[in-house]
C-alpha cells in the first residue's frame, strides 16, 4: 500500500531555532496536509496544500507541495515552547478519500 | 469553522460491557466521517469510513461486529465498542470531511476519546 516516509522522527532544538521536516513517497498525491497533535488530543490541521508547487504560510509555519507531487516539507521559524508536539504529514491520492499518514515528527524544545 | 467534537473525552469500563463514542461536526454537515485508533507513540490507524445513510466501510483486520459504526445524520457518527476487553483500550479519534472546503477530502479531527477497559 501507499506509504509516507516522514523525517526526522524526532528533533531536539533550542527555543528560537528554525525547524524543517519533510515527507516523501513513491506515490503521487493530490493533496498534502500537515497536522500537529498535542498529548491526549486529536490532530489539528495546520496547513493544507492542493496544487503541485504550492507554497503556503500560516504564521511562522510554511509548507510546500513538491513539484513531483511525491513530497512535501514543513518549516517552522523561530520556534517557541508551544510548538512542542508531534507533527504528521498526510496525503490524499486522487480518487481516494483516505488519508495516508507519515510516522510523525516529535518536536522537543529546550528553553 | 470545521469543528469536530467527541464525547466522552475519556471512559473507563469493565470488561464485557459496551461503550458508545459520539462524533459530531459542529458547524458543517459531514457526508463522510472516519474513525481512527491510535496506540502510544504511533501514527493514526484508520478503522473505518462512514458515509451518512449507508453502511460503514471497514479496513482490513477491523472486526465489524466488534466496532459498530452508525452515521445516522450529517452531523453525527457513533462508534460502539461491543463486549470490550482490555486489548481494546486505546485512543479513538474521529474525523470528518467538509464538503465546502477547497478539498472535500480534507479531514478535520475530533479531540479523541481515551478508552480504558479494566
Amino acid at each position: 500500500g501507499q506509504q509516507l516516509n516522514q523525517s526526522p522522527q524526532s528533533m531536539f532544538i533550542q527555543e528560537g531555532e528554525d525547524v524543517s521536516m519533510n515527507c516523501t513517497s513513491s506515490s503521487i498525491f493530490n493533496t498534502w496536509l500537515w497536522y500537529k497533535q498535542d498529548p491526549g488530543e486529536g490532530p489539528v490541521l495546520l496547513i493544507a496544500l492542493y496544487k503541485a508547487g504550492e507554497l503556503t504560510s500560516n504564521g511562522r509555519l510554511t509548507a510546500q507541495f513538491g513539484i513531483t507531487r511525491k513530497d512535501s516539507f514543513l518549516n517552522i521559524s523561530a520556534s517557541i515552547p508551544s510548538d512542542v508536539g508531534i507533527y504528521f504529514c498526510a496525503g490524499i491520492i486522487q480518487g481516494a478519500q483516505k488519508l495516508v499518514f507519515g510516522q510523525g515528527t516529535r518536536l522537543t524544545i529546550n528553553p | 469553522g470545521a469543528v469536530v467534537s467527541q464525547h466522552p473525552s475519556w471512559v473507563i469500563c469493565k470488561s464485557g460491557t459496551s461503550v458508545k463514542i459520539e462524533c459530531r461536526s459542529l458547524d458543517f454537515q459531514a457526508t463522510t466521517m472516519f474513525w481512527y485508533r491510535q496506540f502510544p507513540k504511533q501514527s493514526l490507524m484508520l478503522m473505518a469510513t462512514s458515509n451518512e445513510g449507508s453502511k460503514a466501510t471497514y479496513e482490513q483486520g477491523v472486526e465489524k461486529d466488534k466496532f459498530l459504526i452508525n452515521h445516522a445524520s450529517l452531523t453525527l457518527s457513533t462508534l460502539t465498542v461491543t463486549s470490550a476487553h482490555p486489548e481494546d483500550s486505546s485512543f479513538y479519534i474521529c474525523s470528518a470531511s467538509d464538503p465546502s472546503s477547497p478539498s472535500t477530502d480534507t479531514q478535520y479531527f475530533g479531540p479523541g476519546t481515551r478508552l480504558t477497559v479494566l
